[in-house]
């Protein structure tokens, strides 16, 4: 089994409907992120969480929001979908514990389409 | 200009080649060097991590960091159909959570 999941795997939806995007890892990390992917444009941060009480904003978070259920869950919710926010979002874990490396491990992603 | 540069490609080589993959950055504070292979529709890999200055190898993968040039490098030896993917740089100061990626490099070895 995969040790990041992410569900869905592909989404189309709607301009202005609330979308959730959901991961969970079995890695045991503390640290969770969501990052979109835009062809051009490489890897961006969204979100980020050191543990269940520390969520802090990247540095493209407006039109996102997330929830850290538990240390193995982190969900992004889009509020009111756009066009724009149309791209492949990603899920990444690190472990603390490795010290100052914080290698990042990656989920297989979310293919979201806003119409 | 972007803190980290990577040429987009696609690189087309020939199976057998010595394929090499590159990305240039501007802020010499960066300590933590990786290499991601992203096959289509599939997450980042990662394949190598370098601390600080040097080289890496694992298998037919060597990793290299130039740090007087901001200048890192991925050599595949004995290129595979299978290594096609997009391979992606990142980097991160010492320390911190923060990856900066370069936009990735698309990899066609034609059997």
């Amino acid at each position: 089994d995969a040790d990041v999941t992410q569900t869905p795997r592909n989404r189309i939806t709607k301009t202005g409907k609330r979308i959730m995007l959901e991961c969970s890892q079995t890695k045991g990390h503390d640290r969770m992120y969501w990052y979109r992917q835009d062809p051009g444009l490489g890897l961006q941060l969204i979100y980020y969480s050191f543990d269940v009480k520390d969520i802090n904003k990247g540095e493209i978070s407006d039109g996102y929001s997330v929830s850290r259920q538990a240390q193995a869950k982190f969900s992004l919710s889009l509020e009111s979908a756009i066009p724009n926010q149309t791209a492949l979002y990603f899920c990444a874990t690190s472990d603390s514990g490795t010290g100052t490396s914080n290698t990042q491990y990656f989920g297989p992603g979310t293919r979201l389409t806003v119409l | 200009q972007k803190e980290v540069e990577q040429d987009p490609g696609p690189l087309s080589v020939p199976e057998g080649a010595i394929v090499s993959l590159n990305c240039t950055y501007s802020n010499s504070a960066f300590q933590y060097f990786m290499w991601y292979r992203q096959y289509s529709r599939k997450g980042p890999e990662l394949l190598m991590y370098t601390y600080s200055s040097g080289n890496k190898e694992d298998g037919r993968f060597t990793a290299q960091v130039d740090k007087s040039s901001k200048y890192i490098s991925l050599f595949i030896r004995d290129s595979q159909p299978s290594d096609s993917a997009t391979y992606l740089c990142a980097m991160s100061l010492e320390g911190t959570y923060k990856y900066i990626f370069g936009t990735g490099t698309r990899l066609k070895v034609l059997a």
